[in-house]
């Protein structure tokens, strides 16, 4: 069975400090992991997605993460949060055996403060 | 109890027909919204429905076409199938506020 754990449901940084949003998965196959955010009122974004290429991804706004199978997580970081960063975000996993399956995180809600 | 619930999960069709998928949550969110999901996994907004008004349409063709009969339905339907339509969709919703969005299991059409 597939899951996804995502270890915060709220980050609180201030603006220009790192940002780190954890995210753990279990899967029995090999996983592709995404990141996406989403905005209020607005749908889901995609930031970032790992495929069994790099294992460091970076994605889109200065956001990056990086696969550790070892530790089977998928964390997401940002050197220097910004104003525009505060919004929720979702750890996702899926299972190539199924395709049509997405397993969401809980999401984790980033402020940031000025 | 499924909180969002559409059907049917697999849809093989020919090209040209027209078809529907429904999608039905039982949360009481004000917002729904459908996502394509594209053969490298993307998932891209399709449309978003607010107490019955479409907020969001993301240069979608006008063969898709939502209808949303209560808050608690939004419904898609697909005229002209073509074989690019093939793809898994994907309904969900969340509370006005943006909150966390909940996703159905997706629906497999195979336009053939």
């Amino acid at each position: 069975a597939q899951s996804v754990t995502q270890l915060d449901s709220h980050v609180s940084v201030s603006e220009g400090t790192p940002v780190l949003l954890r995210c753990n998965y279990s899967s029995s196959y090999s996983p592709s992991l995404f990141w996406y955010v989403q905005h209020p009122n607005k749908g889901l974004q995609l930031l970032l997605k790992y495929t069994s290429a790099a294992t460091l991804v970076k994605g889109i706004n200065g956001f990056e993460a990086e696969f550790k199978k070892s530790e089977t997580s998928f964390h997401l970081t940002k050197p220097s949060a910004h104003m525009s960063d505060a919004a929720e975000y979702f750890c996702v996993v899926s299972v190539s055996e199924y395709g049509n399956k997405l397993v969401f995180g809980a999401g984790t809600i980033l402020r940031v403060k000025s | 109890d499924t909180a969002v619930s559409q059907t049917p999960k697999y849809l093989v069709t020919q090209m040209g027909n027209d078809k529907s998928i429904k999608c039905e949550q039982n949360l009481g969110h004000d917002t729904m919204y459908w996502y394509k999901q594209d053969s490298k996994k993307f998932l891209k907004i399709m449309f978003s429905y607010n107490n019955k008004e479409l907020i969001i349409n993301e240069t979608v063709p006008n063969r898709f076409s939502p209808k949303s009969p209560d808050k608690a339905h939004l419904n898609l339907h697909i005229n002209s199938l073509e074989l690019g339509d093939s793809a898994v969709y994907f309904c969900a919703s969340s509370q006005v506020e943006g909150k966390k969005a909940f996703f159905g299991q997706g629906t497999r059409l195979t336009v053939v």
